[in-house]
């Protein structure tokens, strides 16, 4: 099946830095990339959907501003943690959806654990 | 609101036990609805969907899950598992049409012990 491809899988930071999480298709080309979050014993929550040569569009609650979205090629999305603080701490996921946004199968990324200090 | 709920948290079985796990949504309208996994240390992949059609839906690996709308339920089902069954599954829900927005269960942690 297709692949997603998610880096770092796991990082650790001091509170006040930015964080970037890289998002690749490696065998698709994907104009649309979902980021999910997900916290300790919760569902996956949808955070934002990135496009590409467009700006992301953000679900409701999620700051824009501290979270960046750049979807810089068909392949290729980043999600940037911004002056992260300990309770940005948490389970990032993407996906691409290989055949059209809204009905092509999803494919996720093995998702990354960011621990902020 | 919309939402997907699944009953059991943590199941743990004998390999060659049935399976049955719950999964209920409430959403307005036609429904898609998912059935993902997560063996150990991989991503999350696709088990089964349902669109429309046959109420039944077999997937990979055996799995199968019936979609019974009069109780707003999805239940994956395996009628003999194995200890590769080991897993965090994932009922999901969608609007049709629009995959994009998922709404997650909470998964169900599965541990098929030999």
């Amino acid at each position: 099946g297709a692949v997603v491809s998610q880096h770092p899988s796991r990082v650790i930071c001091k509170s006040g830095t930015s964080v970037k999480i890289e998002c690749r298709s490696l065998d698709f080309q994907a104009t649309t990339m979902f980021w999910y979050r997900q916290f300790p014993k919760q569902s996956l929550m949808l955070m934002a959907t990135s496009n590409e040569g467009s700006k992301a569009t953000y679900e409701q609650g999620v700051e824009k501003d501290k979270f960046l979205i750049n979807h810089a090629s068909l392949t290729l999305s980043t999600l940037t943690v911004t002056s992260a603080h300990p309770e940005d701490s948490s389970f990032y996921i993407c996906s691409a959806p290989k055949g059209g946004s809204d009905t092509g199968e999803l494919f996720f990324g093995e998702g990354s654990r960011l621990t902020v200090l | 609101a919309q939402s997907v709920s699944q009953h059991n948290h943590h199941v743990i079985l004998s390999e060659a036990a049935s399976l049955e796990l719950g999964c209920n949504y409430s959403y307005g309208g036609t429904v898609n609805l998912f059935w993902y996994v997560q063996y150990p240390g991989q991503h999350l992949q696709l088990l089964l969907k349902y669109f429309s059609g046959d109420p039944l839906v077999k997937g990979i690996k055996g799995f199968e899950a019936e979609f019974i709308k009069s109780k707003f339920s999805f239940n994956l089902r395996k009628p003999s598992v194995q200890w590769s069954d080991t897993a965090e599954y994932f009922c999901a829900a969608s609007n049709a049409g629009n995959n994009r927005k998922l709404i997650w269960g909470l998964g169900t942690s599965l541990a098929v012990n030999p």
